[in-house]
């Protein structure tokens, strides 16, 4: 499968713990986005990549969360200190450039208790 | 800020047309995109309009108006796994802050 891939599908965790999402874009992509979704809701920008730099995060976005695409490759998605509020769907999606359509992943389901 | 408006829920026939509209105020525009999402699913790309009109692709259509800010997707020929969610975005250029804006969605029923 060459599409954009999610790790973990669900996270389960209790409030202050720190979690970790993987994603890995589709190869030729050198744009990966992290949105955050909660129910009936449309997905919420949190940051971009264009191959390893970061380039904007959304101002809505806490100094707990952060992330990473080292390698301009596969991104990771790190919340510290969770809490109840972050419980959302977490996605993913690369692109080619600029305005191209976005291939989304499958998604990290996050429930905070 | 940027901000993007689409009706909540809508209901339509199988067999019938229906339109979902979307209005727009958003900075630095750089073309706007429709995407389906079923649900518990990730979003599905359907269509891009950059320039003013119309563009089809097979029962579906999107019209976009850049100086009214307005654009809509025409669903023809429903079918029942036609029920989902429709989002619509906005491409912004670099350095607004938000790159990708999305709508709420527009849940769509379709009744047989």
């Amino acid at each position: 499968d060459t599409g954009v891939s999610q790790d973990p599908r669900h996270k389960i965790t209790k409030r202050g713990q720190n979690v970790t999402f993987r994603c890995d874009p589709i190869s030729e992509h050198n744009r990966l986005y992290w949105y955050r979704q909660t129910l009936g809701q449309g997905p919420e920008f949190l940051t971009y990549f264009q191959n390893e730099a970061q380039l904007e995060k959304s101002r809505l976005l806490s100094d707990r969360f952060s992330a990473e695409r080292p390698k301009g490759s596969f991104s990771t998605l790190e919340i510290q200190r969770t809490e109840q509020g972050d419980s959302a769907m977490y996605l993913c999606a690369s692109s080619l450039a600029q305005g191209n359509e976005q291939f989304f992943g499958p998604g990290t389901r996050l429930t905070v208790l | 800020g940027q901000n993007i408006d689409q009706p909540t829920e809508m209901t339509a026939t199988e067999g019938a047309i229906v339109q979902i509209n979307c209005t727009y105020q958003t900075s630095g525009f750089n073309g706007l995109f429709w995407y389906q999402q079923h649900a518990g699913e990730a979003p599905t790309f359907l269509s891009y309009n950059v320039l003013d009109g119309l563009e089809e692709k097979g029962r579906f259509s999107s019209f976009l108006s850049r100086s009214k800010g307005y654009s809509y997707l025409l669903l023809k020929e429903l079918q029942m796994k036609d029920s989902a969610s429709y989002l619509c975005a906005v491409s912004l250029s670099d350095n607004y802050g938000q790159n990708f804006v999305f709508g709420p969605g527009t849940r769509l029923s379709v009744l047989p």
